[in-house]
């Protein structure tokens, strides 16, 4: 079964500020999905970005981007210009590609707060 | 598109009681997915339905939990007799396939008491 591991249970950035939120797999998987959520306090499940593994490139989104190292199974955010309305619990999340191993495996969260 | 839509938002049941969520999938949507949220943790997969179909049911509890998902109308997921530890946020997601990440609805927190 995959495994996803957020060792980082809070983290805070000042506003502006470039913040990184780390994130690790396991698997035995060689293609797979990776994405990154967001949940404010109000609760709502945000996509913020998604990575297939058999892209080399690095997704972004805007201020948002990732660094994807397959061998390493390690799948990190980076929030650049990191604005108060980032504020929120931030979960890295894993899909097998088909069937019925479709289901998302999370990580247990990372609470990012901003600072003026 | 009205996106994924849940309700009720907020139940309230008495220990004993039946609790039923509903989940509306988007609009084109076949695939339904529900996900609990204790507090402070993380989402945890139940089920994964298809019309009219389980798909997985691997993290569904094996007693008093039950989820549907007709030919038509909302999926429904329902838990009898409830107990105080099944309190917790219920999300639903739906996607069109399943290669795709999902939308997610706002949830349905439930509470018993």
């Amino acid at each position: 079964a995959q495994t996803v591991t957020q060792s980082q249970p809070e983290m805070s950035v000042q506003e502006a500020e470039t913040v990184t939120l780390s994130c690790t797999y396991d698997t035995s998987e060689s293609d797979y999905y990776l994405f990154w959520y967001k949940q404010p306090p109000s609760r709502q499940m945000i996509l913020v970005i998604r990575q297939e593994a058999y892209k080399q490139q690095n997704a972004t989104e805007n201020r948002f981007s990732v660094n994807f190292q397959k061998a390493a199974k390690s799948f990190s955010l980076k929030i650049s210009d990191s604005q108060l309305g980032d504020a929120a619990m931030y979960f890295c999340a894993y899909r097998s590609p088909t069937g019925t191993a479709s289901k998302l495996t999370f990580g247990t969260g990372t609470r990012l707060q901003v600072t003026l | 598109n009205a996106g994924v839509m849940q309700n009720p938002r907020h139940l309230v049941r008495r220990r004993g009681q039946e609790a039923r969520l509903r989940c509306s999938p988007m609009k084109g949507h076949s695939h339904v997915y529900w996900y609990r949220q204790l507090p402070e943790e993380g989402l945890k997969f139940m089920v994964y339905l298809q019309k009219e179909n389980i798909i997985d049911e691997s993290g569904m509890p094996k007693e008093r939990f039950s989820a549907e998902f007709p030919k038509e109308g909302p999926s429904i997921l329902r838990i009898q007799q409830v107990v105080r530890g099944d309190s917790a946020a219920y999300f639903c997601a739906s996607s069109p396939n399943d290669r795709y990440g999902y939308t997610f609805g706002s949830g349905t927190r439930l509470t018993v008491v």
